[in-house]
This record gives C-alpha cells, sequence and structure tokens, in this order.
C-alpha cells in the first residue's frame, strides 16, 4: 500500500527566504506526482505535475524535483512571500489515475 | 476551477440522518472523484467514476455510496451519517493537458455529524 509522507508538518520562514518542502513515497511504481497548494478554507489549486519519466518541473518561484528510485520529491520556492502561505500537499498518481495524497506541510511566511 | 461546483457548501445534520452531495461539472470530465479531508490524514479518496454508472470504491469506502446517472453530475451518499463522517469533503475532475492529466477540484463541503 502506498504511504505518502511530507515532513515537516509546519514550517514558518521569514520573507524572502527560501523554502524547501519534502514528500516521500514507499512504492516508485508511480504515474506521476503532483504538488498542489491549499487556502484556509478553500480547495485545491495544482501548481506543478512531474511525470514519472521526469526529474524536475519549474514554473516561476517554484521548481519540483523527483527522485523515483529513492521515493523522493522537492518542492522548492525561491525568494518566499506572505503571499506563499498556504498548505502545501503532495500526491502520488498510480496507474489507473487515483491519487494519494500526504499530510501537507503548513508555510508560514513572515513579513 | 475547471467548472466544478459543490452543493451544499456546508451542511449541519444529526446522526443517523441521510446525506447526498452533489459534485457538478460543466465540461464533459469522465473521471470524477470524491475525497474527505481530515486534520493529519490529508485528503483520502471516497470513490471514484470513470463514467456514467460506472463507479468504484477508494481507500475509505466503507458508510458511502455514489451515483452517476449523468456526465455532469456525481452524488455521494452518507445513508446514516456517522460523527466519525464530520469532514470537508472534495469533489475533484481528471482533465487532460497535452500529454498531462491533472485533477482539478471543487471548492469543498464542510459537514458535521451532531
Amino acid at each position: 500500500k502506498q504511504e505518502v509522507t511530507q515532513i515537516p508538518a509546519a514550517l514558518s520562514v521569514p520573507e524572502g527566504e527560501n523554502l524547501v518542502l519534502n514528500c516521500s513515497f514507499t512504492d516508485s511504481a508511480i504515474y506521476n506526482l503532483q504538488w498542489f497548494r491549499q487556502d484556509p478554507g478553500k480547495g485545491l489549486t495544482s501548481l506543478l505535475l512531474i511525470q514519472s519519466s521526469q526529474r524536475e518541473q519549474t514554473s516561476g518561484r517554484l521548481n519540483a524535483s523527483l527522485d523515483k528510485s529513492s521515493g523522493r520529491s522537492t518542492l522548492y520556492i525561491a525568494a518566499s512571500q506572505p503571499g506563499d502561505s498556504a498548505t502545501y500537499l503532495c500526491a502520488v498518481t498510480d496507474s489507473w489515475g487515483k491519487l494519494q495524497f500526504g499530510a501537507g506541510t503548513q508555510v508560514v511566511v513572515t513579513p | 476551477d475547471a467548472g466544478i461546483t459543490q452543493s451544499p457548501r456546508h451542511k449541519v445534520t444529526e446522526t443517523g440522518t441521510p446525506v447526498t452531495l452533489r459534485c457538478h461539472q460543466t465540461e464533459n470530465h469522465r473521471y470524477m472523484y470524491w475525497y474527505r479531508q481530515d486534520p493529519g490524514h490529508g485528503l483520502r479518496l471516497i470513490h471514484y467514476s470513470y463514467g456514467v454508472k460506472d463507479t468504484d470504491k477508494g481507500e475509505v469506502s466503507d458508510g458511502y455510496s455514489v451515483s452517476r446517472s449523468k456526465t455532469e453530475d456525481f452524488l455521494l451518499t452518507l445513508e446514516s451519517a456517522t460523527s466519525s463522517q464530520t469532514s470537508v469533503y472534495f469533489c475533484a475532475i481528471s482533465a487532460r493537458t497535452g500529454a498531462q492529466e491533472t485533477q482539478y477540484f471543487g471548492p469543498g463541503t464542510r459537514l458535521l455529524v451532531l
């Protein structure tokens, strides 16, 4: 059974610092891995999707890496801003399109 | 938001009563999903659908049933609500953009079972 773990559960950084969020999974037979953002009381917004054959994806200040063999992904957010405060979730997709989520990392960026 | 709406957005009900949550999409996507989100657990898949009248169980399906009689609507029913079903429920669709398949989520329904 696939298990997805996100460490740390919460993170607080001053504005301008780079954020590093970690995600690990136990079964490397994944179709892809996604990073989502969730604001309080809201739904999820997809940030980046990495196919199983890819090593990384970039979008603006966001960069996500994937090491499938070791079961790890890292989301980097450069030069953090208070607007980056949210919960970040990673999810792995199996070949049937079903997602298995981690519990998330709650990020607070202080001005 | 991929044209996904959920109703109701908030509901308070009593133990033992039936509850139906509705997910509606406007873009004719084939795959639809119901998740629940609880503190410390992230999102967990309840049921999913891969077409009209085609549904299957997810990780936490006990106590829930679903129906999909039209492409645009996916209903989640709690036959007899229990306090352990107090949660936030999210509907999602799967959409292909180029070579990538991404899930898009609705705004969620907050359910409180007293």
